[in-house]
């Protein structure tokens, strides 16, 4: 089955500094890759996907992710953070295992919680 | 065009007692997936379904059923509550293959 790390369940960053989120992934084939975002008591926001094509892929808010094959990683990035980025969030995977139905579900990681300081 | 909308947002039960939820996808989605958020165990899938059909499965006791009817608005059920199954539950809705899945606001059940 496959699995997803986030190797930090905290990261602190300064306000208007960059960000790069980890995210590595164990499976044999190139799974579908996603990064959601969780605001406290709210559901998770899609911020961005990778299906295939080009390995670095842009989403809302600001946020790009670059998928690396040969390091099975797929990190987020923000050039610039603001207060309001302070949330938890997820990197996912999904793959195909039946072919022409469905898939098993998306698989996250344990979360980053980021904190932005003023 | 509305999101993905859960109901109740809040509910509170008493072990041994059942419960459903509700979730209406977006316009248009005919795939729904069920998820269960805890501190300890992080995200963990439930099922899909997809065309009033159960698709997929994840790794729950069968105290936790769903269905889906045809106009793919998706109910979730457990049955006798046990503590552990304080939870948020989150459902996502996605047109056809569970890829690019959009979450609604999620139902936060307590067991007491």
């Amino acid at each position: 089955a496959q699995s997803v790390t986030q190797p930090d369940i905290h990261i602190t960053v300064s306000e208007g500094a960059s960000l790069e989120l980890r995210c590595n992934y164990s499976y044999g084939a190139t799974p579908y890759l996603f990064w959601y975002v969780q605001s406290p008591g709210q559901g998770l926001q899609l911020l961005l996907k990778y299906f295939s094509g080009d390995t670095l892929v842009q989403g809302i808010k600001g946020f790009e992710a670059e998928f690396k094959r040969s390091q099975s990683s797929f990190n987020l990035r923000k050039p610039s953070v603001h207060w309001s980025d302070a949330a938890e969030y997820f990197c996912a995977v999904v793959v195909d295992v039946t072919p022409g139905g469905g898939a098993d579900g998306l698989t996250f990681g344990k979360g980053t919680h980021l904190i932005i300081q003023p | 065009k509305a999101g993905v909308t859960q109901t109740p947002r809040y509910l509170i039960k008493t072990r041994g007692q059942q419960v459903t939820l509700s979730c209406s996808p977006i316009s248009g989605h005919r795939s729904v997936s069920w998820y269960q958020q805890t501190p300890g165990q992080g995200l963990q899938f439930l099922f899909e379904y997809f065309s009033e059909t159960q698709r997929n499965k994840g790794n729950f006791p069968g105290r936790f059923s769903g269905r889906q009817f045809s106009n793919s608005r998706s109910e979730m059920n457990v049955s006798t509550l046990e503590l552990g199954d304080s939870a948020l539950y989150l459902c996502a809705s996605s047109f056809d293959r569970p890829y690019e899945q959009y979450f609604g606001p999620g139902t936060r059940l307590t067991v007491t």
